[in-house]
Order: C-alpha cells, then sequence, then structure tokens
C-alpha cells in the first residue's frame, strides 16, 4: 500500500535562507508524487510532479523536488526562501494505474523577516 | 481556461438544515473529487466520482452524505441535517483521468455550521 510521510509539520526560515521540506513516501510500484502549495483560505495548487522521468523536477516559483528511489524520499527545496512562501505543503503520492492520491499531513512554513 | 469552480465560497447553516455544495470541474475533465479540511488538519478523502457513477465513497460518513455527478452539471455535495462537526473547508478536485495525471483544485466551501 501507499503511503507518504511529511517529517515536519511546521518548518520556520528567515527570509533568504534556503528551504527544505521533507517528504518520504512508501510504495510498492513506481509512484507519482506531487508538491501542492496551500495559502490560508485557497485551494491547492501543483507546485510540481514526478511522473518517473527526470529525477530533479523543476516546479513553479522556485521550488524544485529531487526523486531518490534509494531513499524512498522526494524533498522540495528552494534556494531562497521569500515571504510569499509562507504556506502550507503537501506531498502527494499516487500508485500508478490508480485513481487513490494520498495525501501527506502537509508541512507549514513560516517565512521569518 | 476556467479552473475548477466551486460555490459558494461560504455556506452558513443552522443546526438540522441541509448544504448543497457545487463544483465545476475543469474543461475536459470528468473525475471529480471531494475532500475535507478541518482546521490546522490534511485533507480527507471523501468521494471519487466519475460522471454519473461513484467510484468510491469509503470516505463519506454512511448517513446524512451524498454526492453526485450528473450527466449535465456539476458535482453536488449534499449534506442533509448538518451537525456543528459538519463545519469545515470542503474542496473538490478534477483530473482528466489520465493516468498519473495531478489533481487541479477548487478554492472550497467553508462551510459553518451555527
Amino acid at each position: 500500500a501507499q503511503s507518504v510521510t511529511q517529517l515536519d509539520s511546521h518548518v520556520s526560515v528567515s527570509e533568504g535562507t534556503p528551504v527544505l521540506l521533507r517528504c518520504n513516501y512508501s510504495s510498492s510500484y513506481s509512484p507519482s508524487l506531487f508538491w501542492y502549495v496551500q495559502h490560508p483560505n485557497k485551494g491547492l495548487q501543483l507546485l510540481l510532479k514526478y511522473t518517473s522521468a527526470a529525477t530533479l523536477v523543476k516546479g513553479i516559483n522556485g521550488f524544485e523536488a529531487e526523486f531518490k528511489k534509494s531513499e524512498t524520499s522526494f524533498h522540495l527545496t528552494k534556494p531562497s526562501a521569500h515571504m510569499s512562501d509562507a504556506a502550507e505543503y503537501f506531498c502527494v503520492v499516487i500508485k500508478g494505474g490508480t485513481y487513490k492520491y494520498i495525501f501527506g499531513t502537509g508541512t507549514r512554513l513560516k517565512v521569518l523577516a | 481556461n476556467a479552473g475548477v469552480m466551486q460555490n459558494p465560497r461560504h455556506l452558513v447553516r443552522r443546526r438540522g438544515q441541509e448544504a448543497r455544495l457545487r463544483c465545476s470541474p475543469m474543461k475536459g475533465h470528468s473525475h471529480v473529487y471531494w475532500y475535507r479540511q478541518l482546521p490546522e488538519e490534511g485533507l480527507k478523502f471523501m468521494v471519487y466520482l466519475q460522471k454519473e457513477n461513484i467510484i468510491d465513497e469509503s470516505g463519506m460518513p454512511k448517513e446524512r452524505f451524498s454526492a453526485e455527478f450528473p450527466k449535465e452539471g456539476p458535482s453536488i455535495l449534499r449534506i442533509q441535517q448538518v451537525v456543528r462537526g459538519d463545519s469545515a473547508a470542503y474542496f473538490c478536485a478534477s483530473s482528466p483521468g489520465t493516468e498519473n495525471s495531478p489533481l487541479h483544485f477548487g478554492n472550497g466551501t467553508r462551510l459553518t455550521v451555527t
């Protein structure tokens, strides 16, 4: 069965410093993985997706994530945090050929001035 | 290309009333998912529908909740005889149904039961 674990419920960084949001997955098959961002009172917006092509995936707003099969990880990174990045981030896994999207519990990112 | 449209954005109901939440998927999308989000919590899957079919309703409470996605018109999530515990944000997402396609979300309906 698929599962996804977001290792940190809260992350605080200073503006201009790097961001690392961690996600580990469990899947018996080659998964597809996504990162979404949710700003207050908004829906979820797709940041990036991995679907078995290049292992380093670039997304919107300067975010990227690297799929590491040996570590079963798909961590989200950004070189320099901006105040507008403060939001909740969700890691999502789906088993290929199915409709079941499994959501992590979310990581709330706080950006300090 | 309009995204996923949910209405109303905010809905206030008194205990015992009915709530109807609407979702129009993105153009070309025939698969709809409903999720519930409580404050400070993640998303909980409720139901997955295709046109005129409920594929998976394993996340729906057994009573008072129902969902449909008719051939014409939006998908509807209906909650009968609402209780305070139903207060939450309800999100709809759609996909074209192709393998590994991402979900596209609406901005949600925030239901408050007084």
